[in-house]
């Protein structure tokens, strides 16, 4: 089975602008999470969806966005990038039906922002 | 609310020599406990979890964990640790709902010859 792919795994944007990052799950997995992992601040949970719809929310700004289809690939957006939103974004999924699934991570989006 | 800790930001051990990793949670409920592995430059990979039962949990790559209620522990150990051991760890606890997990620092593993 493939296991979770993001796209791009790297990326460089300006101050200002805005980003959209790519998760494509395992097969069958319908939850796809996304983390922030910086020096600073570790790895923080992003948020979740689950059969397209938001399921829970971290504490980042409005500026974060997501969504997922109904295939159950999902996508994150950033909107007027800030320095700090330098990180690698991680991409995770699982079945998302039972409370022991566990959760899958791809390798990541490296996203630098000048 | 949730959290984890673990102490050690860096350890360095001897190839051949065991380790052990600590991890400390806080948790209201039973917690669902994780130890990841991530490589320079690579994803988080899946060591071991404990959901419930067997407080001995076994892993993938030698790896084994013990849950400790009475102490708030979840302690990652391998017996001989080989050179590509050296990565960073996390604890993670799994938090309600199930989709976040909440991550320790890490710990960051240098194996010498």
């Amino acid at each position: 089975k493939a296991g979770v792919t993001q796209t791009p795994r790297y990326l460089i944007k300006t101050r200002g602008q805005q980003v959209t990052l790519s998760c494509s799950p395992i097969s069958g997995h319908r939850s796809v999470s996304w983390y922030q992992q910086t020096p600073g601040q570790g790895l923080q949970f992003l948020f979740e969806y689950f059969s397209e719809t938001q399921r829970n929310k971290g504490n980042f700004p409005g500026r974060f966005s997501g969504r997922q289809f109904s295939n159950s690939r999902s996508e994150m957006n950033v909107s007027t990038l800030e320095l700090g939103d330098s990180a690698l974004y991680l991409c995770a999924s699982r079945l998302g039906t039972g409370q022991t699934d566990t959760q899958y991570f791809g390798p990541g989006t490296r996203l630098t922002v000048l | 609310a949730q959290s984890v800790t673990q102490p050690d930001i860096h350890i360095t051990v001897s190839e051949g020599a065991s380790l052990e990793l600590r991890c400390n949670y806080s948790y209201g409920a039973t917690p669902y406990l994780f130890w990841y592995v991530q490589s320079p430059g690579q994803g988080l990979q899946l060591l071991l979890k404990y959901f419930s039962g067997d407080t001995l949990v076994q892993g993938i790559k030698g790896f084994e964990a013990e849950f400790k209620r009475s102490q708030s522990s979840f302690n990652l150990r391998k017996p001989s640790v080989h050179w590509s051991d050296a990565a960073e760890y996390f604890c993670a606890v799994g938090a309600v709902p199930w989709g976040k997990l909440q991550f320790g620092a890490g710990t960051q593993v240098v194996v010498t010859p």
